[in-house]
């Protein structure tokens, strides 16, 4: 397995503007996935995006992946502050494990 | 009712004492995991399983100890607990490796 590295550490904005946070990774990969950590709860998954893939959306989110630049970003649009948590990327190399970086902590202000 | 449910949900402990966490789940995954997690860090994987006779350790299994009692259930155990192991703990399940899906954590305070 290999570690996602998350940038930046932490975001600051204002409810209704976009977040974007990037991952970058160093190794080939079959998919990455993006996960969501509420304050002192357990991550929640929130999408994945397979290799052969480059853009995917789910809702206010969308996905991006550039498997040549071994990277991967995260836009939220429209931000509310439902959305203030950690989100951690999580590179996948077809085997069990997920390693965890430290993730993106986003603050969104009302 | 939740898929992944972890008890207890906080625990305070003293150095030493032996403590288990235990984890359900609803899902009928095979594959089971436990991590900790630090303040301001990643998780880490202690210890995993893929089905009730596999069991694998992760980056940080010393200290710890699993038994997957059944399909359904995964429990971690703290041989000797000490202070270093404070964290955060969850569980997770996944069906094939891909998707895991989290409990709602176990935080353990060891003084």
């Amino acid at each position: 397995s290999q570690q996602g590295e998350e940038d930046p550490q932490a975001l600051s904005i204002q409810e209704g503007e976009n977040a974007t946070m990037n991952c970058s990774y160093k190794t080939s990969i079959n998919n990455l996935q993006w996960y969501r950590q509420n304050s002192g709860r357990g991550l929640v998954h929130l999408i994945l995006i397979r290799s052969n893939e480059r853009e995917k959306h789910s809702g206010r989110l969308r996905v991006t992946l550039d498997t040549s630049k071994k990277s991967s970003s995260l836009l939220i649009t429209a931000s509310r502050a439902a959305d203030t948590a950690s989100y951690f990327c999580a590179p996948g190399a077809g085997s069990y494990q997920l390693t965890f970086g430290k993730g993106t902590k986003l603050s969104v202000i009302p | 009712d939740a898929d992944v449910t972890q008890t207890p949900r906080n625990r305070i402990t003293k150095t030493g004492k032996r403590i288990m966490l235990e984890c359900s789940q609803t899902k009928g995954h095979d594959r089971m995991y436990w991590y900790r997690q630090d303040p301001g860090l990643g998780l880490r994987l202690i210890y995993y399983s893929f089905d009730v006779k596999d069991i694998n350790k992760g980056e940080i299994s010393d200290g710890y100890s699993v038994s997957r009692q059944a399909q359904a259930k995964f429990s971690l155990s703290l041989e000797s607990a000490i202070p270093n192991q404070t964290a955060l703990y969850f569980c997770a399940t996944s069906e094939r490796g891909d998707t895991q899906y989290f409990g709602p954590g176990t935080r353990l305070t060891v003084l």
